[in-house]
C-alpha cells in the first residue's frame, strides 16, 4: 500500500507571503506509460468537504484562483500558495490515486 | 451542477449494523466512479473504498476487512454503504464522493456533505 506523507503538519504564514506543503509517497505515483502523476490536492475549510484544487500533480481546476500550484513527480510533490489570502486558511491533503487502496496524507493545517 | 446528499447516518451501538446511502444528481451517474471517504472528528481523510461506473469491481481500504459493502443503483442514482459489526473507531463522518472517471484511476472531483456516524453504548 502506498503510504503518503505530508510535511508540515502545520504552518503559519503571513498575508501575502508564500506558503509550502510537501507531500511524499512511499511509491512512485507516475505512470510511465502517460507521462502522468496520479496525485491531487484538497482544501477543507472548518465544517466544510474537500475541494478539488489540482488533479494529476499540477494540472489546477477550472475555477481555483492561479496563486494555487501544484508541482513534483514520481514520489515528491509540492502545493504552493504563491501570495496567502486569509480565505486559504484550511487544511490541506494530497491524495494518490495511481494504486489501490487510495490513499491521503495526514494533512497540513495552514494558518496566518 | 453536480449534488452528492448522504443519509442514513445516526447513534448506533457497537456490534449493530448501518446503511448508508447517497443520492446523485447533476451528471450521469452511471458514467463515474463512486467512492466513499470518511473523517474520524478532528482527524484527516481516510479512503474507505471505491466502486466502478457499472459496479463490476469495487476496492476496499484494509481496516474494511470484509465489515463494509459498497454497491449502486444506476437506476435510481444512489450509492450506498453497508456498513457492519461496527466499532468505536468507525465514528466518523463519512463522505459519498464522484471520481472523475468510469474507474479508480481518476481524482476525486465532487464531495458530499457526509454523514456523521457514532458509534457508542
Amino acid at each position: 500500500d502506498i503510504v503518503m506523507t505530508q510535511s508540515p503538519d502545520s504552518l503559519a504564514v503571513s498575508l501575502g507571503e508564500r506558503a509550502t506543503i510537501n507531500c511524499k509517497s512511499s511509491q512512485n505515483v507516475l505512470n510511465s506509460s502517460n507521462n502522468k502523476n496520479y496525485l491531487a490536492w484538497y482544501q477543507q475549510k472548518p465544517g466544510q468537504p474537500p475541494k478539488l484544487l489540482i488533479c494529476w500533480a499540477s494540472t489546477r481546476e477550472s475555477g481555483v484562483p492561479d496563486r494555487f500550484s501544484g508541482s513534483g513527480s514520481g514520489t515528491d510533490f509540492t502545493l504552493t500558495i504563491s501570495s496567502l489570502q486569509a480565505e486559504d486558511v484550511a487544511l490541506y491533503y494530497c491524495h494518490q490515486y495511481y494504486s489501490t487502496p487510495h490513499s491521503f496524507g495526514q494533512g497540513t493545517k495552514l494558518e496566518i | 451542477q453536480v449534488q452528492l446528499v448522504e443519509s442514513g447516518g445516526g447513534v448506533v451501538q457497537p456490534g449493530r449494523s448501518l446503511r448508508l446511502s447517497c443520492a446523485a444528481s447533476g451528471f450521469t451517474f452511471s458514467n463515474y466512479g463512486m467512492h466513499w471517504v470518511r473523517q474520524a472528528p478532528g482527524k484527516g481523510l481516510e479512503w474507505v473504498g471505491v466502486l466502478w461506473y457499472d459496479g463490476t469491481n469495487k476496492y476496499y481500504a484494509d481496516f474494511v476487512k470484509g465489515r463494509f459493502i459498497i454497491s449502486r443503483d444506476n437506476s435510481k442514482n444512489k450509492l450506498y454503504l453497508q456498513v457492519n459489526s461496527l466499532r468505536a473507531d468507525d465514528t466518523a463522518v463519512y463522505y459519498c464522493a464522484k471520481s472523475r472517471v468510469r474507474g479508480v484511476a481518476g481524482p476525486i472531483d465532487y464531495w458530499g456533505q457526509g454523514t456523521l456516524v457514532t458509534v457508542s453504548s
